[in-house]
């Protein structure tokens, strides 16, 4: 059974804040990991997809990516309140459907 | 990022009568659909995965002959809730992947999805 896992949460960071949220996956052989955002109510937005070990950067937003350790984080420099939201780690393998983890609840306080 | 939509955004219908949801790529050739169903505070659960021309892959429990879903062009994807009943009432969501779009051919691109409620 392909799982991913993440901390279900809240995670809570004052405003200004880096936010660190994690992800574990089992399937040694995935080669796509993804982060979501979804926001109560909403459908999930694509926020980063990474693909090569080490770090992608994107604005606030920056992935990490350890295959060895098969741990995906992304990290979320000066949080502000609009960034609480629920997100999610997805991984796959080519050509198959992604794996979603169950989320991670962020919540920044102004 | 690419555009992905959904019709209607949402339905209220009566019990036992079929409701048919729609999902377009806009802006690229969905050559992979996939339809989702959560329910409050819940995960994403994945209901089937559908390739442009073929059957849709159904997960396990899902019915199939209760939830069609027909993918026959490379922008668009219906999913068609036969028989509603209240058990029904959720948030379907779909999405898309296909080539020309940021992240390649395995990232998928949702739809706003549509709210369902079955009286």
């Amino acid at each position: 059974q392909k799982e991913v896992e993440q901390n279900s949460g809240p995670l809570s960071v004052p405003e200004g804040a880096i936010a660190s949220l994690n992800c574990t996956y089992s399937d040694r052989g995935s080669q796509s990991f993804f982060w979501y955002r979804q926001y109560s109510g909403k459908s999930p937005e694509l926020i980063m997809f990474i693909y090569s070990n080490g770090d992608k950067e994107d604005g606030r937003f920056t992935a990490q990516l350890n295959k060895a350790s098969q741990y995906v984080s992304l990290l979320i420099r000066d949080s502000q309140p609009s960034d609480s939201a629920t997100y999610l780690c997805a991984v796959n393998q080519a050509g198959t459907a992604l794996i979603f983890g169950k989320g991670t609840t962020l919540s920044v306080s102004s | 990022g690419a555009v992905v939509s959904q019709h209607p955004s949402w339905v209220i219908c009566k019990s036992g009568t079929s409701v048919k949801i729609e999902c377009r790529s806009l802006d690229f050739q969905a050559t992979t659909m996939f339809w989702y169903r959560q329910f409050p505070k819940q995960s994403l659960m994945l209901m089937a995965t559908s390739n442009e021309g073929s059957k849709a892959t159904y997960e396990q429990g899902v019915e199939k002959d209760k939830f069609l879903i027909n993918h026959a062009s490379l922008t668009l994807s219906t999913l068609t809730v036969t028989s509603a009943h209240p058990e029904d009432s959720s948030f379907y969501i779909c999405s898309a992947s296909g080539s020309g779009r940021a992240g390649g051919t395995d990232t998928q691109y949702f739809g706003p999805g549509t709210r369902l409620t079955v009286l």
